[in-house]
């Protein structure tokens, strides 16, 4: 079955510098690529997805990258925010109307003041 | 526009007790999603419906648990009898049925805690 891989578990950085989160999937036949946002006591938020007949996506500061020969996706956050601080999550989808989501295991990113 | 709707948000009961979740998906979503959510196992799928059917139950752990969708706009987790490892965050989660793309869109979520 489908399986994503989800890296790093942590990271660190200063208020202003960039953030990047990977991610890999196994099944070539996935198509739909989300990024949710936990902050803490709340559920998922979707903050960005992408879907595999693009290779880039951007809003505003966070912008989302597809490699589909590599089976990997990332996410970039641009001039960091203490608010940014949370757990974010990518995962994956084949394309169907009923497929579900498969979850990568989760970054905690802290964005220092 | 209101979300997901999950009650209670918290949930503290004994082992042995029956355990009652419950969620009301987004208006006119067709699809709803049960997760549960710990630490050393993560974002977990228990169970999906499309169209008030479960498709797949493959997540559910074990007998203990089951779920419901009665209608388009109700569904429940059971958990019967309750043990202290079920303790955990469960969400719901509800997406329009025949979008290509899925999105999801969780609920806030129920703090469940075994004693």
């Amino acid at each position: 079955g489908e399986n994503v891989e989800q890296h790093p578990s942590t990271l660190s950085v200063q208020e202003g510098d960039s953030a990047v989160i990977k991610c890999t999937y196994s099944d070539s036949a996935s198509n739909y690529f989300p990024w949710y946002k936990q902050e803490l006591g709340k559920g998922p938020q979707l903050i960005i997805d992408i879907r595999s007949n693009v290779g880039e996506k951007k809003d505003q500061r966070i912008a989302v990258t597809l490699n589909k020969t590599a089976k990997h996706f990332s996410l970039h956050i641009t001039e960091t925010q203490p608010e940014d601080s949370a757990v974010y999550f990518c995962a994956a989808k084949k394309k169907s109307n009923t497929g579900k989501l498969i979850f990568g295991q989760g970054t905690t990113l802290q964005v220092k003041p | 526009d209101a979300g997901v709707i999950q009650s209670p948000r918290h949930e503290v009961t004994e082992m042995g007790q029956e355990v009652t979740l419950r969620c009301k998906p987004i208006s006119g979503h067709n699809s709803l999603f049960w997760y549960r959510q710990t630490m050393m196992r993560g974002l977990e799928l228990l169970i999906y419906f499309n169209n008030n059917v479960p498709i797949d139950d493959s997540g559910m752990p074990e007998d203990r648990f089951s779920a419901k969708m009665p209608n388009a706009s109700f569904s429940t987790l059971k958990i019967q009898p309750s043990e202290p490892r079920d303790s955990a965050v469960y969400f719901c989660a509800s997406s329009p049925l025949g979008g290509p793309d899925g999105e999801q869109y969780f609920g806030p979520g129920t703090r469940l805690t075994v004693t």
